[in-house]
């Protein structure tokens, strides 16, 4: 894989339902993953940094793993909630370098 | 203060004209990025500044000009812009210019070339 890809780019949720989605990326030089979430005519926030293969990460009822050698990354909501609603945006950087490549985002709708 | 300002939100602007978009931090960070996106699509890095310093230039066209007048700051000064430069322009800063650090992004100026 050459780009970072998103998948579903749109999802509708209903409220208390679980979701997840996938982030693919190079898996060749890699050295972070980064996966923020941006609500509509706010800034993107990062939830988090990911570094190495198998890692972990949890904020409240959002959650993501990390596989380093295939090249991809999952993002789970627990419980989904309206205040869920935003895009996800998932990036990779490549060691010896500064440069986040982003993916086109997975939009998230959670409906009451 | 965690926030990052970008000023101003909206701009419309004609081929002809000169504008600048403002970026201001107040964070201490001393690495600072200029990313530009079009609808649908990813953000695509344009410029960073590291320690007041250009240290990746993207290949933009020369009718951006970045400037970093101090570590707070970062400017974005616009000249015969072309419709297709309208997109949405965000800026981000992190403490250093490392790899795995995260962004702390602005809420983006929204710039349409009429």
């Amino acid at each position: 894989i050459l780009n970072v890809e998103q998948s579903p780019q749109s999802l509708h949720v209903q409220e208390g339902d679980s979701t997840n989605f996938t982030c693919s990326f190079p898996s060749s030089n890699f050295y972070a993953l980064h996966w923020y979430r941006w609500e509509t005519a706010k800034s993107p926030e990062a939830l988090f940094v990911m570094t190495l293969n198998g890692d972990e990460k949890k904020k409240g009822r959002i959650s993501a793993t990390l596989n380093t050698k295939e090249g991809y990354s999952y993002l789970y909501i627990k419980g989904s909630q309206p205040e869920d609603s935003a895009t996800y945006l998932c990036a990779s950087i490549k060691a010896a370098g500064n440069k986040l490549t982003f993916g086109g985002g997975t939009r998230v709708l959670v409906k009451p | 203060d965690t926030e990052v300002t970008q000023t101003p939100k909206h701009l419309v602007m004609g081929m002809t004209n000169k504008k600048s978009l403002k970026c201001e931090q107040h964070m201490g960070h001393r690495a600072m990025y200029w990313y530009k996106q079009k609808a649908k699509k990813p953000p695509e890095l344009m410029f960073v500044y590291s320690y007041e310093k250009l240290s990746i230039n993207e290949s933009v066209p020369s009718r951006f000009s970045p400037e970093c007048p101090n570590s707070s700051l970062l400017n974005l000064h616009l000249h015969a812009l072309q419709p297709e430069d309208s997109a949405l322009y965000l800026c981000a800063s992190s403490p250093r210019d490392r790899e795995g650090e995260k962004l702390f992004f602005g809420s983006g100026t929204q710039l349409s070339v009429l």
